[in-house]
Parts: C-alpha cells; structure tokens; sequence
C-alpha cells in the first residue's frame, strides 16, 4: 500500500523568503510521486512529478523537489517565493498502477 | 480548450433530491476519475473507470454511481442527496490509471440544503 504524510498543514513565508513544503511517502514499490497546486476556486494543477529518473526534478513556476529515497522524502522548495504562490499544495504518491493517494494538503500563505 | 470541462460549476439543492454532475475530457485520456474534496481540503478518491474496469472506493456510500457513455465522458449520479455530501466534487483523467499525470477539471461546488 502507499500513502503520503504532509507536515505542517498550514506554512506562512514572507515573500522572496525560501519556500519549503514537506511531504514524506511510504511505499513497498518505487513509486511516482507528485505535487499538485490548488489556486483559489479552481481545479489542481500538476507542479511536478517524479518517475525514477533524475532524483532532482524541476516544474512550472521556479518549484522544484528532490527525491530522496533513504529519507522516503519528497519535498518541494522554491528559493524565493511570490505572492502569486498563495495555494493550496497536495503530494501525491502511485506505485501499484491503480490509484493515486493524496496527502492532505499545505496550505501556502505569502506575507508581503 | 479546456481539458477537462465539469458542468454545472455550482449547484445548490434540497435534501433528498437527485443530481448529476457531467465531466468531459478531450485529451484522448482512457481513465477518468472522480475525487470529493471536503471542507478541509481534504482529497479523497470515489471511482476511477476505463473501458474495462471500474474501480470504487468501498467508502463511498452506493447512491453515488459512476455512467460512462463514452471514453470523454464520465457522469457522476447522486441519489438522495445528505447535508454531508455537500462538497466540492472533481473529475480527472490520465492516459494510464494510476501512473501517469491526472489532469483536473475546475470542480463542482455542491451545496445540500
């Protein structure tokens, strides 16, 4: 079975500050892994995904996260981030073919 | 184009009453997927369907049924709506069930009175 651990519910940075979400996965396969951004009212948005190939992996926006399989880690992390980043952010994990686990979710506020 | 297209976006109805929400993709994708989405934010998977297997979340209570007419679309049907389907409800489809990348509509905000 897998699953997906997201610390910290809610994270506040200041904006240009370095953005650093967690999420953690547990897994018996290699798995993919992913992250999703949720704007207001809107649907969500693939950032990035991981599928065994590099272990640091670049997305849309600046995000990018590495794969670091001895931690069962997959955080994500912009350098400096803008106010336009104010979302909701979900890991994801899919190993077995047939279904994808959410975590639940890191709500990102921006402070000016 | 949008990808994947939901209507309605918003719906409001009484209890008891039944509804359906319609999603259509045009990406050529074989699965599609419904997710609820609770207040918390909090994502959890109803059904995932291609043209040989639906798969169902055993939690999810059997008046909310899955109807594919066709590889693009996949219609979700609720019967006898509760306060606590009150939610906002997601489709997705990918080309492989479960690997590859999901790509989401823009939700249905589901209010029960």
């Amino acid at each position: 079975a897998q699953s997906v651990t997201q610390l910290g519910s809610h994270v506040s940075v200041s904006e240009g500050a370095l953005v650093l979400l967690r999420c953690n996965y547990s897994s018996s396969v290699p798995p993919y892994l992913f992250w999703y951004v949720q704007y207001p009212n809107q649907g969500l948005q693939l950032l990035l995904k991981y599928t065994s190939a590099a272990t640091l992996v670049k997305g849309i926006n600046g995000f990018e996260a590495e794969f670091k399989k001895s931690e069962t880690s997959f955080h994500l992390t912009k350098p400096s981030a803008h106010m336009s980043d104010a979302a909701e952010y979900f890991c994801a994990v899919s190993a077995t073919g047939n279904q994808f686990y959410f975590g639940t979710g890191t709500s990102l506020t921006v402070i000016p | 184009d949008t990808a994947v297209s939901q209507t309605p976006k918003y719906l409001v109805t009484q209890m008891g009453n039944d509804k359906s929400i319609k999603c259509e993709q045009n990406l050529g994708h074989d699965t599609m997927y419904w997710y609820k989405q609770d207040s918390k934010k909090f994502l959890k998977i109803m059904f995932s369907y291609n043209n040989k297997e639906l798969i169902i979340n055993e939690t999810v209570p059997n008046r909310f049924s899955p109807k594919s007419p066709d590889k693009a679309h996949l219609n979700l049907h609720i019967n006898s709506l509760e306060l606590g389907d009150s939610a906002v409800y997601f489709c997705a489809s990918s080309q492989v069930r479960g690997l590859e990348t999901q790509y989401f509509g823009p939700g249905t905000r589901l209010l029960v009175l």
